[in-house]
């Protein structure tokens, strides 16, 4: 049982490139996540996904977009990288049931620098 | 708009002191609280997650308290060890707004001198 992993765990790209970072749980969770954490920012949510196939922006949306391949994985996608960008990206899931919403679990993070 | 505050930002401690980490919200319209610890380059670490039902939760050492009419949190750590020294963040799920999301305070950096 691995619980939520990511890939990659560090990037860097330059300025108008794209990348996808992967994030997959195999707690069967229902409801997935992408947040981003900054220095003096603390955690914000990206997009996030109630139910496979379906995804809603979060509070920073713009620049990314999201794909909820099946119910295990939940993709993140740069298409053109800025440097405002750069931030440590957390995936996280949690099993929801009707209005009882349980423990949130982490993935590693991927730390992405943009030049 | 809810709103979660840590204080103090951060904490150094001598080993072996009992200490309490505070976290305050806005809004007492939330689902649940979870308290996470955070170690230099990795990833959040799930401590304690209290229901809005409940008054409090233990796991070992830790003990974390909710009072959601006064929007406040507690984290207790008794006989603190160089080993607790992380960020120590707290969170809310709230009623509404995007569905299961957490809200998160800025941490509470902890220090634990041998």
């Amino acid at each position: 049982n691995a619980g939520v992993t990511q890939t990659p765990k560090f990037q860097v790209l330059k300025t108008g490139q794209s990348m996808t970072l992967q994030c997959a749980q195999d707690m069967n969770h229902n409801s997935m996540y992408w947040y981003r954490q900054d220095p003096g920012m603390g955690l914000r949510l990206i997009y996030y996904s109630a139910s496979e196939g379906t995804t809603d922006k979060g509070e920073v949306p713009n620049g990314y977009n999201v794909s909820r391949l099946n119910k295990r994985e939940f993709s993140l996608r740069l298409e053109s990288a800025a440097p405002s960008q750069t931030s440590v990206y957390f995936c996280a899931s949690i099993e929801t049931s009707g209005r009882t919403y349980n423990e949130q679990f982490f993935g590693p993070g991927t730390r992405l620098t943009v030049l | 708009k809810q709103e979660v505050t840590q204080i103090p930002a951060a904490l150094s401690v001598p080993e072996g002191e009992n200490l309490v980490l505070n976290c305050s919200f806005t809004d007492s319209a939330i689902y649940n609280l979870q308290w996470f610890r955070q170690d230099p380059g990795k990833g959040l670490t799930s401590l304690l997650l209290i229901q809005s039902s409940q008054r409090e939760q233990t796991s070992g050492r830790l003990n974390a308290s909710l009072d959601k009419s006064s929007g406040r949190s507690t984290l207790y750590i008794a006989a603190s060890q160089p080993g607790d020294s992380a960020t120590y963040l707290c969170a809310v799920q709230n009623y509404g707004g995007s569905q299961g999301n957490l809200i998160f305070g800025k941490g509470t950096k902890l220090s634990v001198k041998p």
